[in-house]
C-alpha cells in the first residue's frame, strides 16, 4: 500500500514568489491534514479536509495560503505570496475515520522563502 | 484549549539502559493521546495512542507509555534502548469533547542512544 506522498521534497523560493506544495493521502482516506513546523518550534495544525470539505481552517496563518482539495483526492498548498516568516517544514497526513485514530504522514517539504 | 509539554530538549542513554520521554498535557475534557516518532529524512510515524481504558499503552518497537490523569502525564518509555532507537519523538494531545480533529503537538524531544 502506498503511503502519503508529497511533492516537492524541498523548495527554494524568493520572497514574493508564489509555491504550490502537494499531497496525495493514502487511497481511501477521507481525512486529509495539513500541518507545519518552523525550525525548532512545534508542529502546528493548518487545516483539516473531509473529502473535498474543509472541514476546520482554524490553523491558516493569513489569506495568502489557499488549500484545495479537488475531487476529495489530493490536496494542493499554495502560498502567494511568499514571506520569510513561511519557511518551514509542511506536513500532510491522512487518516480514514474518526478522531483518535492515528494519522499516516508523508515525509514533508521543506520550504525555504529567501 | 489543549496544549502540550515535552521538557526535554534532548535526551541521551546508554544502549541498553531503559529510556524515558516525557510529555505532560492540558486539555478541557478528556484526552486523546498520541506518540509520534520521525527519523531522519522521513515523516512521522505512529507509535502508541491511549483513549480510553488500560492506563499503560504498548506500541511498536517495544515502546510503551502511561497515562496518568493525575499528573496530566504520558510519558514514553522502553526498557532497553537501542542506536536505531535514536530519533526525534513527539507528544501529541487532542481533547476528545472538542469538534475539531487537530492535534496539539509539543516541540519534540530528540533522543540520542550512545553505543
Amino acid at each position: 500500500e502506498a503511503g502519503v506522498t508529497q511533492f516537492p521534497s524541498h523548495s527554494v523560493i524568493e520572497k514574493g514568489q508564489t509555491v504550490t506544495l502537494r499531497c496525495d493521502p493514502i487511497s481511501g482516506h477521507d481525512n486529509l491534514y495539513w500541518y507545519r513546523r518552523v525550525m525548532g518550534k512545534e508542529i502546528k495544525f493548518l487545516l483539516h479536509f473531509v473529502k473535498e470539505s474543509k472541514q476546520d481552517e482554524s490553523g491558516m496563518p493569513n489569506n495568502r495560503f489557499l488549500a484545495e482539495r479537488t475531487g476529495g483526492t489530493y490536496s494542493t498548498l499554495k502560498v502567494q505570496p511568499a514571506e520569510l516568516e513561511d519557511s518551514g517544514v509542511y506536513f500532510c497526513a491522512s487518516s480514514q475515520w474518526g478522531a483518535n485514530e492515528k494519522l499516516f504522514f508523508g515525509s514533508g517539504t521543506q520550504l525555504s522563502v529567501l | 484549549a489543549q496544549s502540550v509539554a515535552q521538557p526535554e530538549d534532548q535526551v541521551n542513554v546508554a544502549e541498553g539502559n531503559p529510556l524515558t520521554v516525557k510529555c505532560t498535557y492540558s486539555v478541557s475534557g478528556n484526552p486523546y493521546l498520541f506518540w509520534y516518532v520521525q527519523y531522519p529524512n522521513r515523516g512521522l510515524q505512529f507509535l502508541l495512542k491511549y483513549i480510553t481504558g488500560d492506563n499503560l499503552v504498548k506500541g511498536s518497537y517495544g515502546f510503551e507509555a502511561e497515562f496518568n490523569k493525575s499528573q496530566t502525564s504520558f510519558h514514553l518509555k522502553k526498557p532497553s534502548a537501542l542506536v536505531s532507537d535514536s530519533a526525534l519523538y513527539f507528544c501529541a494531545v487532542k481533547d476528545s469533547g472538542a469538534g475539531s480533529y487537530q492535534l496539539t503537538f509539543g516541540k519534540g524531544t530528540k533522543l540520542s542512544v550512545i553505543p
